[in-house]
């Protein structure tokens, strides 16, 4: 079974479009997050939920919403996509506490043309 | 900005050989931990070092972690064409709820 799962894998889209990212952790685990990893590989937190509730929330556009409907799902809303969105988008989660790793989905790539 | 640099950005060794690769951070840390990434695939988690600690060890892997100077390192042992992937040091730091990754090291294992 898949620990963190998110789906689509790849995901192709035009500008000005709207989209979604999923994702699912069988974890149980009570965090999640969503970082962005750019073209030269750095990898940027996003966002943080912990038990449904927004955690962190970095210095990312208001096109981007996450909702999280309960502590197993993150999902990730882009509204009006723009070219710079290009990245590789990954859902994490992690157990609350210290000294804990994270666990990460095998990533969405975005593709804005 | 980036919490962690990385050095070297890239390294390519034969099979066999050592590959040691350094992490630098900014703040203060509760751990760091190493991660691996292959092409396309989500990262995996390594090894994880405390703040307390000095040196950790994991099957081929050793650790070390100096936190007058913020800094660590991440040796593999008797390299495989297996273990080619990008690795990032990643850092867990008080209070912040959430890792702050290094930029990584690409790492080629020429069998």
């Amino acid at each position: 079974d898949t620990a963190v799962s998110q789906t689509p894998k790849y995901l192709v889209t035009q500008m000005g479009n709207d989209k979604s990212i999923k994702c699912e952790q069988n974890l149980g685990h009570d965090t999640m997050y969503w970082y962005k990893q750019d073209s030269k590989k750095f990898l940027k937190i996003m966002f943080s939920y912990n038990n449904k509730e927004l955690i962190i929330n970095e210095t990312v556009p208001n096109r981007f919403s996450p909702k999280s409907p309960d502590k197993a799902h993150l999902n990730l809303h882009i509204n009006s996509l723009e070219l710079g969105d290009s990245a590789v988008y990954f859902c994490a989660s992690s157990q609350v506490g210290t000294d804990t790793e994270a666990f990460f989905g095998q990533g969405t790539r975005l593709t804005v043309v | 900005s980036q919490q962690g640099e990385e050095d070297p950005q890239a390294l390519s060794i034969q099979e066999g050989e050592n590959a040691t690769m350094n992490c630098s951070y900014k703040t203060s840390i509760n751990n760091l931990q190493w991660y691996r990434q292959n092409s396309g695939r989500g990262l995996v988690h390594l090894i994880l070092i405390r703040s307390n600690e000095r040196e950790k060890h994991s099957g081929r892997l050793r650790v070390t972690l100096d936190t007058s100077k913020k800094s660590s390192s991440l040796l593999i042992t008797a390299s495989r064409a297996a273990d080619t992937a990008s690795y990032f040091c990643a850092t867990d730091g008080a209070g912040r709820r959430a890792l702050t990754f290094g930029s990584g090291t690409r790492l080629q294992v020429q069998p």
